[in-house]
């Protein structure tokens, strides 16, 4: 089984829906990310959290917002979805008592807002 | 800010050596990491340098020079399974890693 799942793994959706896109690990990593790949941009964080009462802003977190439900569950949230919004995301945790934080990252949700 | 730079493209052919550089300009820089992605697949992780000099696994090798701001990814006898993006990733203790774009290889026979 995956360390590090996300549901759904593809979604289609229309401009102004309200979008959740869900992480969820087994690794019992107390660090999880969300990021966002466009062609071309690298990968560009959107939210993190520490812990489960930790949650900061990344790069580009306007037009998101994140829940952290537990150590293992972290959610992205898209209040009302706009085409720009488009892109593969990528969810990540890491282990804070590593030196080099490693990041173990899910297999991607791709999703087109139309 | 921090912001690290690695070419855009790089293409060689399979059985050669090739590098992929990556500059950075880090605050409170603790170390640099590079990642591997495939088409259609997620980033995974393949070396970390937190101290200057070379690491080796394998067929690839990551170097740092602190003093530099400079470190690079060697991939030795290429295979075609080798053609992915790499990213190479900064790390500055308690916060985020910060990626740069990344570099897409393509190996060619």
């Amino acid at each position: 089984d995956a360390d590090v799942t996300q549901t759904p793994r593809n979604r289609i959706t229309k401009t102004g829906k309200r979008i959740m896109l869900e992480c969820s690990q087994t690794k019992g990593h107390d660090r999880m990310y969300w990021y966002r790949q466009d062609p071309g941009l690298g990968l560009r964080l959107i939210y993190y959290s520490f812990d489960v009462k930790d949650i900061n802003k990344g790069e580009i977190s306007d037009g998101y917002s994140v829940s952290r439900q537990a150590q293992a569950k972290f959610s992205l949230s898209l209040e009302s979805a706009i085409p720009n919004q488009t892109a593969l995301y990528f969810c990540a945790t890491s282990d804070k008592a590593r030196l080099e934080d490693t990041q173990y990252f899910g297999p991607g949700t791709r999703l087109t807002v139309l | 800010g921090q912001s690290l730079e690695q070419p855009s493209e790089v293409t060689a052919v399979e059985g050669a050596i090739v590098q992929i550089n990556c500059t950075y300009q880090t605050s409170g820089f603790y170390g640099l990491s590079w990642y591997q992605q495939h088409d259609g697949g997620a980033p995974t992780f393949l070396s970390y340098n937190g101290l200057d000099g070379l690491e080796e696994t394998g067929r690839f090798s990551s170097f740092l020079s602190r003093s530099d701001s400079y470190g690079y990814l060697l991939l030795q006898e290429l295979q075609m399974k080798d053609s992915a993006s790499y990213f190479c990733a900064s790390d500055s203790g308690n916060t985020p890693l910060v990626f740069g774009k990344g570099t897409r290889l393509s190996v060619i026979a």
